[in-house]
């Protein structure tokens, strides 16, 4: 069975700082797909990055990366220089092989930035 | 271009009525999956679609059914509405032939409540 699990229910970070929050995975699938989520007080789901599993460079896009240690089975966003607006609810979620339109997903983490 | 356009927004109903969520996207996705997100909690799979006229069970289908007689349309139904599907409703769709073709878009939702 799949699994995604996000240890930090809510985060805290100084505005301009970088943050982490953690995502960690378990699946016996070879080829898979993991996805962090952005879900403002507004409620909407808002794509922020993708890595495939034989992806050899992490994923980045703009303030965005993941750091992906397929070893470890981690999957962490990492956020560059924070801002008031990146406050929201995060998720990390895994698709399987040939699961197209089947996301798994974690329990969030609630960050919160501080001016 | 629309996206993925869920209706209605809210709903209330009481113990035992059915009513069904509407969801249509515009972007011809092979893919299209129901969300349910509970306080405290991710996204959970109900029900999802790879193409008009195939549909299987997720992970909580319990109470509900799909169809999936369109492309565009991938309607959600409660057959006898109980307080435990008092949710938020997330409809998605992807295409695995697309540029995008791992990124999931999801509607605003549909927060339901029943009493």
């Amino acid at each position: 069975a799949q699994k995604i699990t996000q240890t930090q229910p809510g985060m805290f970070v100084q505005e301009k700082e970088a943050v982490t929050l953690d995502c960690t995975y378990d699946t016996s699938d070879q080829s898979y797909g993991l996805f962090w989520y952005k879900q403002p007080s507004s409620g909407e789901m808002i794509f922020l990055i993708y890595q495939g599993s034989y992806d050899e460079q992490n994923a980045t896009e703009g303030r965005y990366s993941l750091n992906f240690q397929k070893a470890r089975k981690s999957a962490n966003l990492v956020i560059s220089a924070s801002q008031l607006g990146d406050s929201a609810m995060y998720f990390c979620a895994m698709r399987g092989h040939n699961q197209g339109g089947k996301l798994i997903f974690g329990q969030g983490t609630e960050l919160s930035v501080k001016p | 271009n629309a996206g993925v356009t869920q209706t209605p927004k809210f709903q209330v109903l009481k113990t035992g009525q059915s009513m069904t969520l509407q969801c249509a996207q515009d972007m011809n996705h092979e893919y299209m999956s129901w969300y349910r997100q509970d306080p405290g909690m991710g996204l959970r799979l109900i029900h999802y679609s790879v193409g008009a006229g195939i549909t299987d069970q997720g992970e909580v289908p319990n109470g509900y059914n799909v169809s999936r007689s369109t492309t565009e349309d991938f309607p959600l139904r409660l057959l006898s509405a109980a307080p435990s599907q008092t949710s938020v409703y997330f409809c998605a769709s992807s295409s695995p032939s697309s540029p995008d073709n791992e990124k999931l878009f999801f509607g605003s939702g549909t927060q339901l409540s029943v009493l």
